[in-house]
């Protein structure tokens, strides 16, 4: 089946410092791939949708000089958390959609095993 | 915009019991998938059973089993024969045919009791 692989799964830095996260698709070409955050105990929010050779979109009140997306291949999507502080520790998820139309097995989103970031 | 609402956000059920969990959503579109979502506390995020909106057969997957009533915008997860592992957070999502982004529900929290 279809595997994303998310990287690294967990990171402390420092405050002021700058961390990526990686997310791969392994056995399939991902047009699509969305980078939700999830805080303990609540629901996955979305935070940004990353087409591959776009700009990504951002949803409303996600600050996209805070949150850098790159997609710059059909299976690697990358963000990165610019300037981190305490405030920006929490869990973050990455999903991938294969290439598709919509009636079909790519709606289905695969998810990465996410992303447990700690800013000191 | 659309929603999705879970009301539930514990249960419990004993093993080899039966449970259901509760979703409704609101949307304007016609054309849509649902979702239930299993997140263990490992939390990697596991899919469950899915739902065309264009189909009216409610989709089977072993014992988990969903009642889809559209008119309603009722989606309910079913699990059969309740076994410890399915311990974990339950979400439902939706999936928009316009942009493919999926909006999930609050979660439901299930504990299975042996």
């Amino acid at each position: 089946g279809a595997v994303v692989s998310q990287h690294p799964s967990w990171v402390i830095c420092k405050s002021g410092t700058s961390v990526k996260i990686e997310c791969r698709s392994l056995d399939f070409q991902a047009t699509t791939m969305f980078w939700y955050r999830q805080f303990p105990k609540q629901s996955l929010m979305l935070m940004a949708t990353s087409n591959e050779g776009s700009k990504a979109t951002y949803e409303q009140g996600v600050e996209k000089d805070k949150f850098l997306i790159n997609h710059a291949s059909l299976t690697l999507s990358t963000l990165t958390v610019t300037s981190a502080h305490p405030e920006d520790s929490s869990f973050y998820i990455c999903s991938a959609r294969a290439t598709g139309p919509f009636r079909s097995g790519a709606n289905v989103l695969t998810f990465g095993a996410g992303s447990r970031l700690t800013v000191l | 915009a659309q929603t999705v609402t879970q009301s539930q956000p514990e249960m419990s059920v004993q093993e080899a019991e039966t449970v259901t969990l509760s979703c409704t959503y609101d949307t304007s579109e016609s054309n849509y998938y649902l979702f239930w979502y299993k997140q263990p506390p490992s939390r990697q995020m596991i899919l469950v059973i899915r739902q065309e909106a264009y189909k009216q057969q409610n989709a089977t997957e072993n014992r988990f089993s969903v009642n889809f009533q559209k008119a309603a915008k009722s989606f309910s997860l079913k699990i059969s024969d309740s076994q410890l592992g399915d311990t974990a957070m339950y979400f439902c999502a939706f999936m928009s045919s316009a942009t493919y982004k999926y909006i999930f529900g609050t979660g439901t929290r299930l504990k299975v009791l042996a």
